[in-house]
């Protein structure tokens, strides 16, 4: 069985700080890993994702992940904050074996992450 | 083009009552998938079709929840006798084989 821990349910950081969200995974296949932003309201929008190609991903909004396979993490940072990144956002696992439900996703809990001015 | 669109975005049921949601997926999508998000919660699965074929419904919390995709695109997610436990979130996903699952909107339910 997959799962995720999200560690921090809240992150709260000032406007251009550094923003770090860890994620942990389990997975007894080479896991697929997405980081995914939920803005109020609204459906999860795919931030990037880890597919077994380069270790260092670089997303959307100027977020990038490094997968650490010795550690099983996948964390979420940005050089510098922005106002508008205040979200939620999730952290998620799905395995590589061909076709299906086994591409469903098995989410963390989530952060919370606030910016100050 | 247009994304995953859900309806209603928001219902009330009074527990006890049949609810319907529905979900239409980015055209030309093979895969369907449902989540439920609780408040403050990840979403978490509950089934999957390709196509029209439900593939997997392992994470359907009771026989009260039943989707369908008769046709391969729209898909309906029914839940009968609601209860209060059942008021989430419903995701819809949609997305090639293998491909990365575009989400809708939602919709939020609310059981009285």
């Amino acid at each position: 069985a997959q799962s995720v821990t999200q560690l921090g349910s809240h992150v709260s950081v000032s406007e251009g700080a550094l923003v770090l969200l860890r994620c942990n995974y389990s997975s007894s296949v080479p896991p697929y890993l997405f980081w995914y932003v939920q803005y109020p309201n609204q459906g999860l929008q795919l931030l990037l994702k880890y597919t077994s190609a380069a270790t260092l991903v670089k997303g959307i909004n100027g977020f990038e992940a490094e997968f650490k396979k010795s550690e099983t993490s996948f964390h979420l940072t940005k050089p510098s904050a922005h106002m508008s990144d205040a979200a939620e956002y999730f952290c998620a696992v799905s395995d590589q074996n061909s076709g299906g439900s086994n591409y469903k996703l098995t989410f963390g809990k989530g952060t919370l992450l606030t910016v100050n001015p | 083009g247009a994304g995953v669109s859900q309806s209603p975005r928001y219902k009330v049921a009074k527990r006890g009552q049949d609810v319907a949601l529905r979900c239409d997926p980015i055209s030309g999508h093979v895969s369907l998938f449902w989540y439920q998000q609780a408040l403050g919660q990840g979403p978490e699965f509950l089934t999957y079709f390709q196509n029209e074929a439900q593939l997997d419904k392992s994470g359907l919390p009771s026989d009260r929840f039943f989707a369908e995709r008769p046709e391969g695109s729209v898909s309906t997610l029914k839940i009968q006798r609601t209860q209060q436990e059942d008021s989430a979130v419903y995701l819809c996903a949609s997305t090639i084989v293998s491909g990365t699952q575009y989400f809708g909107p939602g919709t939020r339910l609310t059981v009285l």
